[in-house]
């Protein structure tokens, strides 16, 4: 990967349980911003946040970025089987400049 | 909603083979980028369009060219086609949020490319 880590590289739990993925980068960002993907199928966006944030919420989802320490965390709550997925972490530049993407995290929610 | 729509949505081409992929962004975006995920990689970004000029550029081969089109859509031409070039590319498009002076970029479904 261009950028960084994505920890751990693949996760296991069972459905109701919480899934914490962690994402460090190395250069500074503008944003950062979750994807999902399911199979070899196309990126689905979950959440965006920008350097001047500290946290953010979306439904199951919450998102924490720390600049100093260069990483940000994604967590699921409550997962379900439905969540199983790979999931990238993209660090963004100023507007039309690329995303760069970790190697992703391969979540799988057992039923 | 609409979202963004990428054509074709596989294809098979010999070595030395060229090919178009076709990506028609969300209505009202003015930003269309291209990505390339090999198989079990992150995607890797090869060039972006922002009002039919080149906003950034990444590693894409000389081999690939790329534009964007008055009516916004955008194509990726790859000529000499090597094995290498299996993989899946997708079309990202975006328009920017000013008031906080970013932008969330949605994906298409891709286009999967096979060069046997």
């Amino acid at each position: 990967s261009q950028q960084g880590e994505e920890d751990p590289q693949a996760l296991s739990i069972q459905e109701g349980e919480n899934a914490t993925m962690n994402c460090s980068y190395k250069t500074s960002i503008n944003n950062l911003q979750w994807y999902r993907q399911n199979s070899g199928r196309g990126l689905v966006h979950l959440i965006l946040i920008r350097s001047n944030e500290r946290e953010k919420h979306s439904g199951r989802l919450r998102v924490t970025l720390d600049t100093s320490k260069k990483s940000s965390s994604l967590l699921i709550t409550a997962s379900r089987a439905a969540d199983t997925a790979s999931y990238f972490c993209a660090v963004g530049g100023r507007y039309g400049n690329k995303l760069v993407f970790g190697a992703g995290t391969i979540l799988r929610v057992k039923s | 909603a609409a979202g963004v729509i990428q054509s074709p949505r596989h294809l098979i081409k010999e070595k030395r083979e060229t090919a178009t992929l076709k990506c028609y962004p969300i209505p009202r975006h003015d930003t269309v980028y291209w990505y390339q995920q090999g198989p079990g990689q992150d995607p890797q970004f090869l060039i972006s369009f922002y009002e039919k000029m080149q906003s950034d550029k990444g590693s894409i081969p000389d081999r690939f060219s790329a534009q964007q089109f008055s009516d916004y859509h955008s194509e990726l031409n790859m000529s000499s086609l090597e094995l290498g070039d299996s993989a899946l590319y997708f079309c990202a498009s975006s328009s920017l949020d000013r008031r906080v002076s970013t932008d969330t970029q949605y994906f298409g479904p891709g286009t999967r490319l096979t060069v046997l």
